[in-house]
Parts: C-alpha cells; structure tokens; sequence
C-alpha cells in the first residue's frame, strides 16, 4: 500500500528564505508525482508535475526534484514571499488494479514579512 | 475556460439525512475524480468516473456513491449521513487518466454534519 509522508506539518521562515519542502512515498512504482498548494478553504491547484522518468521540473520561483529510486521529491521554493503561505502536498499516482493519486497531509508554510 | 465548478459551496445537514454535490469539469476532460479532506486523516479518494463509467473506487462505505452524465457532470451522494462524514468534499477533472494527467480542483463542498 502507498504511503506519502510530509515533514514537518508546518513550517515559519522569514521572508527571502530559499526553502526546501521535502516528501517521501513508500512505493517507487509510481507513473508521477504533483505537488499542489491549497490556501486556507479553498481547493488545491496543481504547481508542478513530474512523471516518472523525470528528474525535474520548474516554473518560476519552484522547482520540484524526483528520486524515484529512493523514494523521495523535494519541492524547492526560492526567495519566499508572503503570499507563497499556503499549505503545499503531494502525491503520487501508480496505475493498477485501484490507480489512484495518494496525498501526503501537507506541510504548512508561514512566510513572514 | 471555466473551471472546476462544485455545488453548492456549504452544507449542513443532520445525521442520518441524505446530501448529494455536484461536479461540474472543466470543458473536454472525461474524468472527475472525488476526495474527502478531514483534518485527522487527509485527502483520502473516494472514486473516479470516465466517460459515464466508474474506474475506480476508493475505500469508503456502500453510503458514498456517485455517477456521471453524459456531460461529464458528475454528483456524489453520501446516504444516512454521520458525524464523521462532515469534510471538505473535493472533485477534480482531468483530459484523461485521473492523475496521469494534471488534475484541476475545484473550490469544494464544506459539509458539516449535525
């Protein structure tokens, strides 16, 4: 069963901070995996999306890695700004009997002014 | 182009009634997707619908239901209703295989149960 984990749950940083947002997933059989971003009561829109035989992908201020090998994405966010608070998941989608996108809980960034 | 649209936006409903919600795609995409988000266990997929047909089905009790039309609209009922149903109920549409592809949300349906 696919697991995706996010830690920390919540992070604060001062505004100008490059950040690194990291998530992990159990099974590496995975055909992507996106990273989305959810503000307070609203529903999640996609950032960045990578497919399996990617290492990379970018746009603008992001850029997500994936080591599928090891099980790990890190979603690079640089020079933060106040408006880039929000909550941030990812998840992961294996085609098969039950293919399904699986979310980590998210990680929630405060930037500060 | 429009996109994702969810009725209605809030809902309160007491326990053991019945609620259903809708989807509305973005124009083109054939398969929607929907999620239940709670603060204890996260987003959790319920089931996804293509071209009229349930594909998958997440593992939720026989009270979650849900179809398609011929539109792509899709709704999802959720049947004698109990407090731990009340979420943010979430649908997203894609042009293909639901997560294959990027997946576009709609805003939700916050349904809290009484």
């Amino acid at each position: 069963k696919q697991e995706v984990t996010q830690i920390p749950a919540a992070l604060s940083v001062p505004e100008g901070e490059n950040l690194v947002l990291n998530c992990s997933f159990t099974d590496s059989a995975i055909y992507n995996l996106q990273w989305f971003r959810q503000d307070p009561g609203k529903g999640l829109t996609s950032l960045l999306l990578i497919q399996s035989s990617q290492r990379e992908q970018t746009s603008g201020r992001l850029n997500a890695s994936l080591d599928k090998s090891s099980g790990r994405s890190t979603l690079y966010i640089a020079a933060s700004q106040p408006g880039d608070s929000a909550t941030y998941l990812c998840a992961v989608f294996m085609f098969g009997a039950n293919s399904k996108l699986t979310f980590g809980k998210g990680i929630t960034l405060s930037v500060r002014p | 182009k429009a996109g994702v649209t969810q009725t209605p936006r809030y809902l309160i409903k007491t326990r053991g009634q019945q609620v259903t919600l809708s989807c509305s795609p973005i124009s083109g995409h054939r398969s929607v997707s929907w999620y239940q988000q709670t603060p204890g266990q996260g987003l959790q997929f319920l089931f996804e619908y293509f071209s009229e047909t349930q594909r998958n089905k997440g593992n939720f009790p026989g009270r979650f239901s849900g179809r398609q039309f011929s539109n792509s609209r899709s709704e999802m009922n959720v049947s004698t209703l109990e407090l731990g149903d009340s979420a943010l109920y979430l649908c997203a549409s894609s042009s293909m295989d639901g997560g294959a592809n990027i997946q576009y949300f709609g805003a939700g349906t916050r349904l809290s149960v009484l």
